[in-house]
């Protein structure tokens, strides 16, 4: 079974300035992917970013970034130049690609981003 | 529409009634995810259909809890006698395949037990 952890319940972080949210998580498994998503209080889960475990270089989009080290199990996430619409719970998940229930996504309990004008 | 629509959005009811949550996914998705998400916590899996293939219901918490998806369209999810743990945000997912293909999440229904 995947476990993910997320340390930090709550971060904040100032408007235009970066924040990193960690993630690390605990599999036997050789081939998965990675996810962030975003929940704002609409609820809908928006994914950010993801990444395949297969990759060496890590994902980007836009302002957001990962530091994947695979040998660490650690998935942290970049945000450059907060923005107030960045305000939202981030959500790690993880997800298996071979074997059965290569579809189920495990996710992290959460941290609350508050970007602060 | 474009998006994954849940219906209601809010349910609130008694503890010991039966109730009905609706997830309409995005046209030509053949995968179809139900997550509960309690309060200050990640999202669980409940259970997945992909097409006709028999579902993966690996997730339900109790006999309470059942769903049913007819081909790839519509799928409701049935939670039987609810208890006051039953209350969550109850999310909706679906996806173009499975593997590589990212989930496409609804806004959810959030469930109120009194």
């Amino acid at each position: 079974a995947q476990t993910v952890t997320q340390s930090q319940p709550e971060m904040s972080v100032q408007e235009a300035e970066t924040v990193t949210l960690s993630c690390t998580y605990d599999t036997s498994e050789n081939n998965y992917y990675l996810f962030w998503y975003k929940q704002p209080p609409s609820r809908q889960m928006i994914l950010v970013i993801r990444q395949e475990a297969y990759k060496q270089q890590n994902a980007t989009e836009n302002r957001f970034s990962v530091n994947f080290q695979k040998a660490a199990k650690s998935f942290s996430l970049k945000i450059s130049d907060s923005q107030l619409g960045d305000t939202a719970m981030y959500f790690c998940a993880f997800m298996k690609l071979s074997g059965g229930s290569n579809y189920k996504l495990t996710f992290g309990k959460g941290t609350l981003l508050t970007v602060n004008p | 529409g474009a998006g994954v629509s849940q219906s209601p959005s809010n349910k609130v009811t008694e503890k010991g009634k039966d109730v009905e949550l609706r997830c309409d996914p995005i046209s030509g998705h053949t995968a179809l995810y139900w997550y509960r998400q309690r309060l200050g916590q990640g999202l669980e899996f409940l259970i997945y259909f992909q097409g006709n293939s028999a579902p993966d219901k690996s997730g339900l918490p109790s006999d309470r809890f059942s769903a049913e998806r007819t081909g790839e369209s519509v799928s409701t999810l049935t939670i039987q006698r609810t208890q006051q743990e039953d209350s969550a945000v109850y999310l909706c997912a679906s996806s173009f395949g499975t593997g590589n293909q990212p989930q496409h999440f609804g806004d959810g229904t959030r469930l109120s037990i009194l």
